[in-house]
């Protein structure tokens, strides 16, 4: 297994066009997150899902975006009518998560999907 | 504001000193992850501490999780230029009592530069 894999790396896109990015888990995990992180911040909680079903989403989280994890493998997050806002990394994590998911939870982060919205 | 403060926002050392990164909560963590992010890379793990007054050790870097559970310091022992980075500290808080199940919040990191 390769860890967390996030595509593409990098996406520059006009003000107003939608764009997606891809996530592929390690295979083993049953849950994802999304975050997103502007320079000089931590990550902030997008959304995470476990399995297939999306269990919370932040307030951050406009309806101008979307995410799915069809299958309960990868996952995607589409953000439509992008705005200069939006440009900031999108980082992917997943872990194993057992029983009610009260204990430890490892997450491991992919290498990031900068957007960058001119 | 940040749930998750830390301290120092960024630090420079000479290779060779001992630092200290803290990291401060006003409310009960239920777990407090370490990891390390080079600059527009994703985070690697370094260390996570449960119990209060836990404290783990690897190579030349301890983190301690105090015995409230309301801060945890990591600290960097003769450090070299491969520790140079940004340390984030994430955390499961509780805001309405009880775990958030595996929902980790950040702090807004620290930078940390090692002059040769």
């Amino acid at each position: 297994d390769t860890g967390v894999s996030q595509n593409p790396r990098h996406k520059i896109t006009k003000r107003g066009q939608n764009v997606t990015f891809r996530c592929d888990p390690i295979s083993e995990h049953n849950r994802l997150y999304w975050y997103r992180q502007t320079l000089g911040q931590g990550p902030e909680f997008l959304t995470y899902f476990q399995n297939e079903a999306q269990l919370e989403k932040s307030r951050l989280l406009s309806d101008r975006f979307s995410a799915e994890r069809p299958k309960g493998s990868f996952s995607t997050l589409e953000i439509q009518r992008t705005e200069q806002g939006d440009s900031a990394m999108y980082l992917c994590a997943s872990s194993l998560v057992r029983g009610s998911g009260s204990g430890a939870n490892v997450l491991t982060f992919g290498a990031g999907s900068r957007l960058t919205v001119l | 504001s940040q749930e998750l403060e830390q301290s120092p926002q960024s630090l420079i050392v000479q290779e060779g000193k001992n630092l200290t990164i803290n990291c401060t909560s006003s409310k009960t963590l239920y777990g407090l992850y370490w990891y390390k992010q080079k600059y527009g890379e994703g985070l690697i793990f370094l260390m996570m501490l449960q119990k209060g007054g836990e404290e783990k050790s690897h190579e030349k870097i301890t983190a301690k999780l105090d015995e409230k559970k309301q801060q945890s310091s990591l600290h960097i022992t003769a450090s070299q230029p491969s520790h140079a980075g940004i340390y984030l500290c994430g955390a499961d808080i509780s805001w309405g009592g009880g775990t958030s199940y595996g929902k980790l919040t950040f702090g807004q990191g620290t930078i940390l530069t090692v002059h040769p």
